[in-house]
């Protein structure tokens, strides 16, 4: 069983678009969503993370939207750079009980100039 | 601070054999957890390690196993290895028990295990 699903597997934009990054969750409970990102060779990196008491969130041209009815959370790039380019991955975790990170599949983004 | 080291970086094997990783947390972090990293099934976590005791442990065989020790360092062993073994095993640690309240995990570059 999928905990967290994620969407699209890959994803081409040219620079300056706007690459989106859909992830949704089961789980109820998960109270803490991260976004890393991952370049090739390198280990996941914390890019992004919500809490679900907020709808949105922005850092610098990375931003999360969040939507707690739905179970459904994404990412945003604004202006988006061909150094942008890697995998992306959603997670979900339930902090409170101390449990481990859920992550969704990856979402390989391409950025092309 | 210097990151999170895992070695090594790459190895191979055979199948059948056993393998162990290693993994150092940052410097004053308590906590290492462990992740498979495959294409088809992305990153599944394998188990957490928080003082020397395991803290939670995913849906793996008993083939896999670890341990961490009194300076936080921690290892992973794989016994008997499987084909479908092959994957990057990445590490990643935290101050507090998985991620503590701010969920915040740093990973290492990963060990990249061929088996044949």
């Amino acid at each position: 069983q999928q905990q967290v699903k994620q969407s699209p597997q890959s994803l081409i934009v040219q620079k300056g678009g706007i690459p989106i990054i859909n992830c949704a969750y089961e789980n109820t409970a998960f109270d803490y969503f991260p976004w890393y990102q991952q370049f090739p060779g390198k280990g996941p990196a914390l890019l992004i993370a919500i809490r679900p008491d907020v709808s949105e969130k922005k850092e610098g041209r990375f931003t999360i939207s969040f939507n707690k009815s739905a179970k459904q959370f994404s990412l945003h790039i604004m202006d988006s750079q061909p150094g942008d380019s890697a995998t992306y991955f959603c997670a979900a975790q339930r902090v409170s009980g101390n449990t481990p990170l859920v992550f969704g599949k990856g979402t390989r983004l391409s950025v092309i100039a | 601070k210097a990151g999170v080291t895992q070695t090594p970086r790459y190895l191979i094997k055979t199948r059948g054999q056993q393998v162990t990783l290693s993994c150092s947390p940052i410097s004053g972090h308590r906590s290492v957890s462990w992740y498979q990293q495959t294409p088809g099934q992305g990153l599944q976590f394998l188990f957490e390690y928080f003082s020397e005791t395991q803290r939670n442990k995913g849906n793996f065989p008993g083939r896999f196993s670890g341990r961490q020790f009194s300076n936080s360092r921690s290892e992973m062993n794989v016994s008997t290895l499987e084909l479908g073994d092959s994957a990057l095993y990445l590490c990643a640690s935290s101050p507090a028990p998985s991620g503590g309240v701010r969920g915040t995990q740093y990973f290492g570059p990963g060990t990249r295990l061929t088996v044949l």
